[in-house]
């Protein structure tokens, strides 16, 4: 069992519809990531959440809109995407302090555009 | 700038034969960390072993060791007596950095057979 929630596993979505992934985690750790991989591929990384702070957009598109409710938690607002934005999303979780602290990964959601 | 190269696309090994999956990294830094991770078919990415750029010692954890060669920035994964479940995706990362995102390689894909 992953110390990092994700939900939903799977999703499939038309390219109108408005979703949200969700990521959880309860080991106190203050930086929250989104990636995004697709088959046979590295994770890419979307966005980083400092002290709940967006700290870092990796140009992703606006139909991807990241909020950080709390410590905790994470969410990934989905809106009008493409065909090309079907991958597995990964969120993770590390604790800030010290370099040799591993990002922590959910099991990911599988999304599907139709 | 750091970047994680692996230049192994695909390793084949037979069980309870040990395997090495290469890893080469660039950096300016003179402190950054390097990971492993495996990721099965189902998706998960696992943690699997840590090295810090000042440890004196290769890492070790169970069966996977970390050939660490500084002068050669070579963090080469070393899995012993190989099992079937080690079938999967490896991917080497960095980060010199505290608390800042990991960057991965392209990743090798293991198949072990029996």
């Amino acid at each position: 069992d992953t110390e990092v929630t994700q939900t939903p596993k799977h999703l499939v979505m038309g390219m109108t519809n408005k979703k949200s992934l969700k990521c959880e985690q309860h080991m106190g750790h203050r930086a929250m990531y989104w990636y995004k991989q697709k088959a046979k591929k590295p994770p890419e990384l979307m966005f980083v959440y400092s002290y709940e702070k967006l700290s870092i957009n990796e140009s992703v598109p606006s139909r991807f809109s990241p909020e950080c409710p709390n410590s905790s938690l994470l969410n990934l607002h989905l809106h009008a995407l493409q065909p090309e934005d079907s991958a597995l999303y990964l969120c993770a979780s590390s604790d800030i302090q010290g370099l040799g602290q591993p990002q922590h990964f959910g099991d990911g959601t599988r999304l599907s555009i139709l | 700038a750091q970047k994680i190269t692996q230049t192994q696309p695909g390793m084949f090994v037979q069980e309870k034969e040990a395997v090495t999956l290469d890893c080469t990294y660039d950096t300016s830094d003179p402190s950054y960390g390097l990971f492993w991770y495996k990721q099965p078919s189902s998706g998960e990415m696992i943690f699997l072993i840590y090295q810090g750029s000042y440890d004196q010692q290769n890492a070790t954890e169970g069966r996977y060791s970390l050939n660490f060669q500084k002068a050669r920035k070579s963090a080469n994964l070393v899995i012993s007596a190989s099992q079937l479940g080690d079938s999967a995706m490896y991917f080497c990362a960095m980060r010199a950095q505290a608390g800042t995102a990991l960057i991965f390689g392209k990743g090798t894909t293991l198949s072990v057979s029996s």
